[in-house]
């Protein structure tokens, strides 16, 4: 139990173009989910905090406006990077929050995203 | 502020032998988590081992074991038995228990090598 999945696993795109990223719960429903980004050989980093229903809450330094989240459902988020430029080029990860039972908590996270912008 | 602190950036260990991982923290909270990720070079993301603060049993899963000492805010993880499989990033993790969106904040990691 406790699977996220994470698509595209990676993807490529021209600058100025946006990314739509999908982060689902399989097994578990997620009310709060997350996004990370990681630097290579670095820690992750929040980016946000996305609420199922409710608006995202950003980390401070993180453009709402440029990393647009959606939270429609108990099981899927996903993360828009608009307008996509070189220095956006980074892996992106999502972690689902388990409410249930003994995992009060804990945090799942998707295999990840490598985003490069050309 | 939470902060998390892990002192050793590298280490490495015989296929077999034991290792122990350093982590501390530092924080003014009473109901907390504490956790121990690892990231192989697949980069998921995998729990190792999760331990809540008013617990004072250590927690353990098959070869990973913590010694959580509260006082010293110290919560260390040990590998028995080490194998290859286990080469990855490990990465602690420590989260306020409560409140709506309990966010992860993580150490810097540990890159382990298990050699043949």
């Amino acid at each position: 139990g406790a699977v996220v999945s994470q698509h595209p696993s990676r993807v490529i795109c021209k600058s100025g173009t946006s990314v739509k990223i999908e982060c689902r719960s399989l097994d578990f429903q997620a009310t709060t989910m997350f996004w990370y980004r990681q630097f290579p050989k670095q820690s992750l980093m929040l980016m946000a905090t996305s609420n199922e229903g409710s608006k995202a809450t950003y980390e401070q330094g993180v453009e709402k406006d440029k990393f647009l989240i959606n939270h429609a459902s108990l099981t899927l988020s996903t993360l828009t990077v608009t307008s996509a430029h070189p220095e956006d080029s980074s892996f992106y990860i999502c972690s689902a929050r388990d409410i249930r039972g003994g995992k009060v908590g804990t945090q799942y996270f998707g295999p990840g995203t490598r985003l490069l912008v050309l | 502020a939470q902060t998390v602190t892990q002192s050793q950036p590298e280490m490495s260990v015989q296929e077999a032998e034991t290792v122990t991982l350093s982590c501390t923290y530092d924080t003014s909270e009473n109901n907390y988590y504490l956790f121990w990720y690892k990231q192989p070079p697949s980069r998921q993301m995998i729990l190792v081992i999760r331990q809540e603060a008013y617990k004072q049993q250590n927690a353990t899963e098959n070869r990973f074991s913590v010694n959580f000492q509260k006082a010293a805010k110290s919560f260390s993880l040990k590998i028995s038995d080490s194998q290859l499989g286990d080469t990855a990033m490990y990465f602690c993790a420590f989260m306020i228990g409560g409140g709506s969106n309990y966010k992860l904040t993580f150490g810097k990691g540990t890159l382990l090598t298990v050699n043949p």
